[in-house]
């Protein structure tokens, strides 16, 4: 199975901060590599798909980039609604795996 | 617009089974696979296994694959999962998510949580 490894597990930022987040797959994914935000008792949302690729509806705020086995998501200016937990996730092959997750909190 | 809707809550004992629904609408249902996708309190995400919409083909994690089992009826556009032989540490919501062009998980479902305690 490919491991997704996040880091960091948890930070803490301020309003107005930029933020980056990782994501190392085990091995090489391509850009089979999504991320998902999630607030606690809510369902997962799709921020970013293959990589790069801004869903929908999404805040520009929000990007990815990576291929490979090295991705990361960056939220420019951080806002109050963006506090939450972020995962990701690849689909190269199965089982898909997600990473542990990144909770960002208020500093 | 994209929907799924799951049904409610379940309360199992110790080695009792469980069977959940994920009903989809606003889409062709035969277009897309649906994914199981668990958390447990506290936890994060653990990827269960994805069944085709088309077709009714199944991958499962090596984990539940003794024990689990995902079915659809296109009739009514409604994925089912079922998890038999229930343990203590299977209390988790249960989310169904619709695959997407690139098997992302582009729609979810609200979950289900899933209880199991003697």
């Amino acid at each position: 199975d490919i491991q997704m490894t996040q880091s960091p597990s948890s930070l803490s930022a301020s309003v107005g901060d930029r933020v980056t987040i990782t994501c190392r797959a085990s091995q090489s994914i391509s850009g089979y590599l999504h991320w998902y935000q999630q607030k606690p008792g809510k369902a997962p949302k799709l921020l970013i798909y293959t990589a790069s690729n801004l869903q929908s509806g999404v805040p520009s705020r929000f990007s990815g980039s990576g291929s490979g086995t090295d991705f990361t998501l960056t939220i420019s200016s951080l806002q109050p609604e963006d506090f939450a937990t972020y995962y990701c996730q690849q689909s190269y092959n199965m089982p898909r795996t997600f990473g542990q997750g990144t909770k960002v909190e208020i500093k | 617009q994209v929907q799924l809707v799951q049904s409610g809550a379940e309360v199992k004992k110790p080695g009792a089974s469980v069977k959940v629904s994920c009903k989809a609408s606003g889409y062709i249902f035969t277009n897309n696979g649906i994914n199981w996708v668990r958390q447990a309190p506290g936890q994060g995400l653990e990827w269960m296994g994805r069944i085709s919409g088309y077709n009714g083909n199944t991958n499962y994690a090596q984990k539940f694959q003794a024990r689990l089992t995902m079915t659809t009826d296109t009739s009514t556009s409604t994925a089912h999962m079922e998890l038999r032989s229930l343990r203590s540490d299977d209390t988790a919501v249960y989310y169904c998510a619709r695959d997407h062009d690139s098997s992302d998980l582009d729609y979810w479902g609200q979950g289900i949580l899933v209880t199991v305690s003697s």
